[in-house]
């Protein structure tokens, strides 16, 4: 069954903070994204990775940075984390035909 | 940026009626797919639809696409409270590689038991 793994649920941290999110599939894919979701803004990208090493940004890419090293794992970096970044941090990987989501990092800044 | 923009924002409807959302979107595409997320959870895909296609049949779901309106529907027939949910339509644009998907703000579907 098709997996994809991140490392916290819920996670509080203060402002200035360095913050990690971690994300991990198990089915083989190239292709993993980070998204953001906030209440009326529906989802928006923040960056994406095609393969090892390899990375775009997505709409919203300020404030953040990525780390591909290996191909099942995908982290999301905050470099110094504010309280506009408090939200639902949500990772997925894609098959040609879909895409693959974990279940959500909801990321309190205080 | 968002490409779909789906229609109403929320909808909410008693158990056993049917429950229609709309989607429109702005660009060419390969395909268009929907997604139901529960609360507080991630994203689930549930079904996909070509560009070439105009209908397509999952279970109770019904989903049409009219590429000369750039929107499609999804129906969900005989709901149930268990389909409460926000719904949300995502493109994978013409042209577009890496397998980027441009989301919409999504439909927040309550079934009334």
């Amino acid at each position: 069954d098709v997996k994809v793994t991140q490392s916290s649920r819920y996670l509080v941290k203060r402002t200035g903070e360095k913050v990690f999110l971690e994300c991990v599939q198990d089915m083989d894919h190239e292709n993993m994204f980070w998204y953001r979701q906030d209440p009326g803004l529906g989802l928006r990208l923040i960056y994406f990775s095609y393969d090892v090493k390899m990375k775009e940004k997505g709409d919203i890419p300020e404030g953040y940075s990525v780390s591909r090293e290996k191909k099942e794992r995908f982290s999301l970096i905050l470099e110094s984390a504010s309280t506009n970044q408090t939200s639902m941090y949500l990772c997925a990987s894609s098959s040609p035909r879909e895409q693959y989501f974990g279940p959500g990092t909801r990321l309190t800044v205080t | 940026s968002q490409q779909g923009e789906e229609d109403p924002q929320a909808l909410s409807i008693q158990e056993g009626e049917n429950a229609t959302m709309n989607c429109s979107y702005k660009t060419s595409i390969n395909n268009l797919q929907w997604y139901r997320q529960n609360s507080g959870r991630g994203l689930v895909h549930l079904i996909l639809i070509r560009s070439n296609e105009r209908e397509k049949h999952s279970g109770r779901l019904r989903v049409t696409l009219d590429t000369s309106k750039k929107s499609s529907s999804l129906l969900i027939t005989a709901s149930r409270a268990a389909d409460t949910a926000s719904y949300f339509c995502a493109t994978l644009n013409r042209g577009s590689t890496l397998g980027r998907l441009y989301f919409g703000r999504g439909t927040q579907l309550t079934v009334w038991p």
